[in-house]
């Protein structure tokens, strides 16, 4: 399964509002498909599993949405430490694959 | 704390091998499905290979199957990844990860691999 993420770069201020998508170029199975945030120089941390579960200790400003091939990442008010490039992956199949990432930039 | 530390990384020819090893502590290491991840320089994340908790099942991506072999001792706590055949697209640094058969909330620092003449 191939996942398409945008945009590349989504430019935005601190206290706004951040929608990432992640597309599959077919059904994720149970909707099995997670995010990580991954900051400068830093290992990636998981945010969401099962499409809307958060992890642990993850701030509930971070959600997960969507099911079959289109998938959600949204940040209700971002803060100075969630400018990161963020990766979805799904785990429906016996590949694992990641989408190619989207940078959330400082505007 | 959960901890994973990556070791055996470093410059190799190609068509060269290496080992790759990752050291478990802080949790039940029998209990986690264990993940490689690789990063190239200033790329995205590309997923590897995975381990079944007792060893029994394990899956490869399309471009390493073949070339790298995923193992597990769950009496050492210790996770590994040998390399073979490599290639300079295997450039990259290695990280180990732990938690679910698909996601994982755990990794490593990571491990650098060059492979360059």
């Amino acid at each position: 399964i191939v996942l398409t993420q945008s945009p590349g770069t989504l430019s935005l201020s601190p206290g706004e509002r951040a929608t990432l998508s992640c597309t599959a170029s077919q059904s994720v199975s149970n909707n099995y498909l997670a995010w990580y945030q991954q900051k400068l120089g830093q290992v990636p941390r998981l945010l969401i599993y099962h499409a809307s579960s958060r992890a642990t200790g993850i701030p509930d400003r971070f959600s997960g949405s969507g099911s079959g091939t289109d998938f959600t990442l949204t940040i209700s008010r971002l803060e100075p430490e969630d400018f990161a490039v963020y990766y979805c992956q799904q785990y429906g199949t016996s590949v694992l694959t990641f989408g190619g990432g989207t940078k959330v930039e400082i505007k | 704390d959960v901890q994973l530390v990556e070791s055996g990384g470093g410059l190799v020819q190609p068509g060269g091998s290496l080992r790759l090893s990752c050291a478990a502590s802080g949790f039940t290491f029998s209990n986690y499905w264990m993940h490689w991840v690789r990063q190239a320089p200033g790329k995205g994340l590309e997923w590897v290979s995975r381990i079944k908790t007792d060893g029994s099942y394990t899956t490869y991506a399309d471009s390493v199957k073949g070339r790298f072999t995923i193992s597990r001792d769950n009496a050492k706590n210790m996770l590994y990844l040998q390399l073979n055949s490599l290639r300079a697209e295997d450039t990259a640094v290695y990280y180990c990860a732990g938690g679910d058969s698909g996601f994982y909330s755990s990794w490593g620092q990571g491990t650098l691999v060059t492979v360059s003449s």
